[in-house]
């Protein structure tokens, strides 16, 4: 079984500010990793994912993440935070076979103000 | 750009009810998932579905749900007798074939369920 933890319920920032949202998980065997999010009222969206090949993943909006095997840990970053990025960021973790049921982390909810 | 629709956008019922909520997927995709989010808590996984049977269920997904794609587009899930716990957004979310080299869920926008 997978299991996902996100620690932070709450980040506030200033906008501008850099901002790391932690994920870590454990799981047993071989997983994909990914970061959704979830703006107010909508729905999720896909953020970005790690399947295979190179660890730093990044997203078209300046988000990124880093999968650390040794550390179980899934970490998105963005180094300069928009007003527009306040939004509830999931973590989740699947095992990289069968039907692939995502399991999600409790969720960082990203506050960033002016 | 293709999209996981779902429908009705909210839902409001009374305890011991039937509910039927409705989801599109998009449509060359072959996997289909339902998950739940109380409000305030995680999203939980409760059913996935190929081949117009069930692959995988929580333990949630009990005797009181089901699922059905009745007519090749549209993907629903059944709550026979609504409880309070019962009440929550559920999604729904689609997925193409592993070996088309996309590993992406495509979530619908939730439907929120209130049991009264």
């Amino acid at each position: 079984a997978q299991s996902v933890t996100q620690l932070d319920s709450q980040v506030p920032v200033f906008e501008e500010a850099p901002v790391e949202l932690r994920c870590n998980y454990s799981s047993s065997v071989s997983v994909y990793l990914f970061w959704y999010v979830q703006y107010p009222n909508q729905g999720l969206q896909l953020l970005l994912k790690y399947l295979s090949g190179s660890t730093l993943v990044e997203s078209i909006n300046g988000f990124e993440a880093e999968f650390n095997k040794s550390q179980t840990s899934f970490h998105l970053r963005k180094p300069s935070v928009h007003i527009s990025d306040t939004a509830e960021y999931f973590c989740a973790v699947t095992p990289n076979t069968g039907f692939q049921k995502l399991v999600f982390g409790t969720g960082t909810r990203l506050l960033v103000s002016p | 750009e293709p999209e996981v629709t779902q429908t009705p956008s909210h839902q409001v019922t009374q305890m011991g009810q039937e509910v039927i909520l409705r989801c599109v997927p998009i449509s060359n995709h072959l996997y289909f998932y339902w998950y739940r989010q109380i409000l305030g808590q995680k999203v939980e996984f409760l059913v996935s579905f190929y081949n117009n049977e069930i692959s995988e269920k929580s333990e949630i997904f009990d005797d009181q749900f089901s699922v059905e794609r009745p007519d090749g587009s549209n993907f629903t899930l059944k709550i026979r007798s609504t409880k309070l716990e019962d009440s929550a957004m559920y999604f729904c979310a689609s997925r193409t074939p592993r070996d088309r080299g996309l590993n992406e869920q495509f979530f619908g926008p939730g439907t929120r369920l209130t049991v009264l």
